[in-house]
């Protein structure tokens, strides 16, 4: 258990619709990062926050949105989703600021499904 | 687009041998780090070594070294006196000091035999 939780574990919605991840880093880490993962594509980065303000973003498309609240915790929210949007999204914390200069916790995923 | 690529989708070592796992990336830009994560099955992605790219000497933590040719964009780990720990998932990865994007490679997963 790497203290990271997400959820919900699964989710299954259809073309077209918004949904909302949900993340918990692990106690005393500032830095929450966002990943999706597919067979095609492999791990994707797609955004980092710290301490509540964003950090660095990667390959996060313009449908998709993130946030951290003030008690660290953060929200991806993905829109008007689409087939290929089916894949397993990772939330990851670390310590620090600085992206890859720390070890990243990954969180168990979730699992998305867009039919 | 930076890209990074891992050829060896699967290694196996004997424990105690040397292993050498590939890495190569595409990019424009001269300032940028690499990274070589271990990813074991509690998916924590743990950080094995780091590589910043204006130093030319080979970045060494213990029993894990690279060799870092940057005009041949080619960073590869080398893991001597293989462990059983060692087994594991191992992604290269490459994050660019302009915007912070962190490209991961697809993987290699490494089989240490006792």
């Amino acid at each position: 258990d790497s203290g990271v939780t997400q959820t919900p574990k699964h989710l299954i919605t259809a073309t077209g619709q918004r949904v909302t991840l949900r993340c918990s880093p692990r106690s005393g880490d500032l830095s929450v990062y966002w990943y999706q993962q597919s067979l095609d594509q492999g791990l994707q980065f797609l955004i980092q926050y710290y301490n509540g303000e964003e950090r660095a973003k990667g390959n996060i498309l313009e449908r998709f949105s993130a946030q951290q609240f003030p008690d660290l915790h953060s929200e991806l929210n993905l829109s008007s989703l689409e087939l290929g949007d089916s894949a397993l999204y990772f939330c990851a914390s670390s310590v620090g600021r600085e992206q890859g200069a720390y070890t990243q916790y990954f969180g168990p995923g979730t699992r998305l499904t867009v039919l | 687009a930076q890209t990074v690529t891992q050829s060896q989708p699967e290694m196996s070592v004997q424990e105690a041998e040397t292993v050498t796992l590939s890495c190569t990336y595409d990019t424009s830009e001269s300032d940028y780090y690499l990274f070589w994560y271990k990813q074991p099955p509690s998916r924590q992605m743990i950080l094995v070594i780091r590589q910043e790219a204006y130093k030319q000497q080979n970045a060494t933590e213990n029993r894990f070294s690279v060799n870092f040719q940057k005009a041949a964009k080619s960073f590869s780990l080398k893991i001597s006196d293989s462990q059983l720990g060692d087994a594991a998932m191992y992604f290269c990865a490459y994050r660019s000091n302009n915007n912070n994007d962190m490209r991961f490679g697809a993987g290699t997963r490494l089989t240490v035999k006792p």
